[in-house]
């Protein structure tokens, strides 16, 4: 049972649109992080947050931001999509291992 | 060189066999590891944790630690084709930020 939801599952927008990907946990988890993962590539860190009203970037540069103005909830902003912005993106949060949500599939035409 | 490295595979196993997967991290100042498993199209999801060196159980998975050689290990006994997936390893940073994760092990069981 998932206690981690990311909407949406699946997005398909053209370059230039704003785009905001949701994640929400009902854990109680202060620790929540936002990951990138490429077909048969690694994950990779781009934002991560301790709590509300922290935010941080992580090792792979973003043109993403954040937002954490509640416990539950982790949203990431993209201000104008790109093609080189299509991947997964994964929201996780965690008390010891990290919990993921079911992910977003981004393609940017 | 890279933080977390695993051998990307694949690694084909007969069903019933037992499945050594391997990974090798860089931070020898490292506390915590992980093992996930990745079914393609999906999330990972946690199958166990280790922190100590040694051996930790939990049914018919085996992780191992040496912290010595820096190295942490999976045994899946009694493999099922149920197994077949990509295997992640992460690594806590020693500032104990994030998770980093290697590219994965994907394992293929046949029946």
């Amino acid at each position: 049972e998932a206690d981690i939801y990311q909407t949406p599952r699946y997005l398909v927008i053209g370059t230039g649109k704003k785009i905001t990907l949701e994640c929400s946990q009902t854990m109680g988890h202060d620790k929540m992080y936002w990951y990138q993962q490429d077909p048969g590539m690694e994950l990779h860190l781009i934002h991560y947050s301790y709590g509300v009203n922290s935010t941080e970037k992580g090792d792979l540069s973003s043109e993403s931001t954040v937002s954490r103005i509640r416990t539950e909830h982790f949203p990431l902003t993209l201000e104008s999509a790109r093609p080189s912005h299509t991947s997964q993106y994964l929201c996780a949060s965690s008390q010891n291992g990290y919990t993921f949500g079911s992910g977003t599939r981004l393609t940017v035409v | 060189q890279k933080e977390v490295e695993q051998n990307s595979g694949p690694l084909s196993v007969p069903e019933g066999a037992i499945a050594s997967l391997n990974c090798t991290y860089s931070d020898r100042g490292s506390q915590s590891f992980f093992w996930y498993r990745q079914y393609s199209g999906k999330s990972p999801e946690l199958i166990m944790f280790i922190y100590s060196n040694g051996d930790k159980e939990d049914g018919r998975f085996t992780a191992q630690l040496n912290k010595a050689s820096q190295y942490v290990s999976l045994l899946i006994r009694d493999s099922q084709p149920s197994d077949s997936a990509t295997y992640l390893c992460a690594v806590k940073n020693q500032a104990g930020t994030a998770l980093i994760f290697g590219k994965g092990t994907t394992l293929s069981v046949s029946s």
